[in-house]
This record gives structure tokens, sequence and C-alpha cells, in this order.
């Protein structure tokens, strides 16, 4: 079965403040992840690639961990433009699969 | 910035019409996408194409629906007889490519609502 697990929050954060989320996928054979955000009803636009090494990109961080099948995004110094869902999306067998979380909800509160 | 355009960006439609949904990917793209989102819900994946051909399609992209690059630009969606719940945002988007991870670009979509 093809799983791409989020929690869905909302995550209320103050802004400034540091946030984290995780996905977990259930191919241990996917090779390609990524970060996209989702403004409401817009199209979802990416953030970044996740790359086995872990990545930076200003602000944001995005972990792999193959062994537990999960990967990671770090929001640093938020602000209030972070407000948005967080979608995790991960490659299945092939690429040119691509499998969505249900996405993570941002609130960065003033 | 090159982007992927959609039209239109809002269709009205009675339950077993047909429609098409139109999409002009990245002009030095090689593969294309379609994508729907029902309201609330997550991105489902439905086609993808490459080289004329669908490369991979979902349990969504039944017999309903077909695609077609039918000039060098524009890349579409039919749906021959639409269903109350074909009501949702479909997105088109394409990649320059399958190396490095298949980046996919996405265009702001059409919401299709059926009657």
């Amino acid at each position: 079965r093809k799983e791409v697990e989020q929690d869905p929050g909302p995550f209320n954060v103050p802004e400034g403040a540091t946030v984290a989320f995780n996905c977990t996928y259930s191919n241990s054979a996917s090779q390609s992840f990524f970060w996209y955000r989702q403004d409401c009803r817009k199209e979802p636009k990416l953030l970044m690639s996740v790359y086995s090494s872990g990545n930076e990109d200003g602000r944001f961080t995005a972990q792999l961990n193959r062994a537990s099948q999960y990967i990671s995004l770090l929001i640093r110094d938020s602000k209030l433009s972070d407000s948005a869902t967080y979608l995790c999306v991960v490659n299945w067998e092939s690429n040119y699969q691509l499998i969505w979380g249900a996405g993570t909800k941002l609130i960065i509160k003033p | 910035e090159p982007e992927v355009t959609q039209t239109p960006s809002h269709q009205v439609t009675q339950m077993g019409q047909e429609v098409i949904l139109r999409c002009v990917p990245i002009s030095n793209h090689l593969y294309f996408y379609w994508y729907r989102q029902i309201l609330g819900q997550k991105v489902e994946f439905l086609v993808s194409f490459y080289n004329n051909e669908i490369s991979e399609k979902s349990e969504i992209f039944d017999d309903q629906f077909s695609v077609e690059r039918p000039d060098g630009s524009n890349f579409t969606l039919k749906i021959r007889s639409t269903k109350l719940e074909d009501s949702a945002m479909y997105f088109c988007a394409s990649s320059e490519n399958l190396a490095g991870g298949n980046t996919q670009y996405f265009g702001p979509g059409t919401r299709l609502t059926v009657l």
C-alpha cells in the first residue's frame, strides 16, 4: 500500500520560533523525496528536494533517515509568510509517480 | 521565470458532459503529468506522459480519462463523461527529465465543478 503519512496539525507557532515536521513513507525502495508547500487553494510549489546527506536552504533544513523511512523539515526563525500547508512527497517504484502526504498545516502567529 | 500555465482556471459542467482541460508545460520539459486534488484531500497522481505516450497511470485514471499532446506546446486531459465525484482541482505539472530526482513544476490548476 502506498503510504506517506504526516501529522495534519495545525501547528500554531509564534513568529521567530523553530518548528519541525516529520513524514514517514512505506516504500523502502523510494529514491526521491521532496517538500512542497501549498497555500490555500493554490498549486503546490517545490520548497526543496531532500538528499541523503541532508540539505539546507536558508532557514529550511531537510533530513532523510532511510533506515527509519522518514524525512523531516526544520524551519528556523519562522515568519508570518511561512504559514501554509507543507506536503511531503515521495516517488514510488519509478520516478514518474509521486505519492503525496496529506500535508501539515502551519500557522505562524505574530 | 518559465512557468506551467493552465486553462481555464474554473470549469463548470453538467454531469455526463465531456471536458477538456488544457496545459502548456515549460517549453524545454520532456515529462508531463496530471494530478487532481479533491477539496480538503491529498494531491493524487493521475498520469505521466513522455515521448507522446503514457508512461504511468494510477487506478483513478480509468477509461473515462485520456491525455493528448496535440501539438508541440499543449498537453490536455479529457474526461469523457463527467461524474459528480470528478469535481476537484486538476493540476498539470512538467519536469525537465528524470535525472536529479524528477523535480516537477506545477501549473495554477483548473477547478472543475460537476453539477
